[in-house]
């Protein structure tokens, strides 16, 4: 079966970094998305990866390595306003996302 | 970026009736739509995938008499939930990609549904 995994809830401070991982099994695998979603809003896009390795965008970065079926967020200087579900989506064979149920991220002063 | 809009934003509606929420590409063509449920707390849900001119997908355990799906243009799909029942309150969102090799998925602001 295809599965995402990635933890239910974070806590961290901010200013500091914060990391999100996510696992995934998919059939066939044409990518890995990261999407940012504040409660009440429709997720928007923070990044996409199909090659191994760490794209950098601002204070956030997202790394992929498909040999471990593993990618994760990682959020630098951590703003008040970066409280938010960050959600993990493959891409399979079909190219269909394939949704984990997100990480609540909450940030503390 | 690419635009998708949905309207209406919010809608409370009684219970037995139905409603008529549109998804709207507003500067690219749509070959797919995707709807989306997302009870509060929750991940999405995937409801159904369209695909412009053809009968929509729907997920295993969602109702396609109860969730009419209707893409029938590039730039518009529609979503009319039937016969509303309290536990059809929802958000519902809807997401919309284009032809290129990019999968990447747009998504609407969503409709808060609340059926009374």
């Amino acid at each position: 079966g295809q599965n995402i995994d990635q933890p239910t809830e974070m806590t961290a401070t901010e200013g500091a970094i914060v990391q999100i991982n996510c696992t995934y099994q998919t059939s066939g695998f044409n990518g890995l998305f990261w999407y940012q979603q504040h409660a009440g809003e429709a997720p928007t896009f923070l990044s996409y990866n199909v090659l191994d390795g760490l794209e950098e965008k601002g204070r956030f970065s997202s790394f992929l390595s498909r040999s471990k079926g593993y990618s994760y967020l990682l959020l630098k200087e951590l703003q008040m306003k970066d409280s938010a579900s960050y959600l993990c989506a493959g891409v399979d064979s079909n190219y269909q996302l394939i949704w984990g149920a997100g990480t609540k991220l909450i940030i503390k002063p | 970026g690419a635009v998708v809009s949905q309207h209406p934003s919010r809608v409370i509606c009684k219970s037995g009736t139905s409603v008529k929420i549109e998804c709207r590409s507003l500067d690219f063509q749509a070959t797919t739509m995707f709807w989306y449920r997302q009870f509060p707390k929750q991940s999405l849900m995937l409801m159904a995938t369209s695909n412009e001119g053809s009968k929509a997908t729907y997920e295993q355990g969602v109702e396609k008499d109860k969730f009419l799906i209707n893409h029938a243009s590039l730039t518009l799909s529609t979503l009319t939930v039937t016969s509303a029942h309290p536990e059809d309150s929802s958000f519902y969102i809807c997401s919309a990609r284009g032809s290129g090799p990019d999968y990447e998925q747009y998504f609407g602001p969503g409709t808060r549904l609340t059926v009374t």
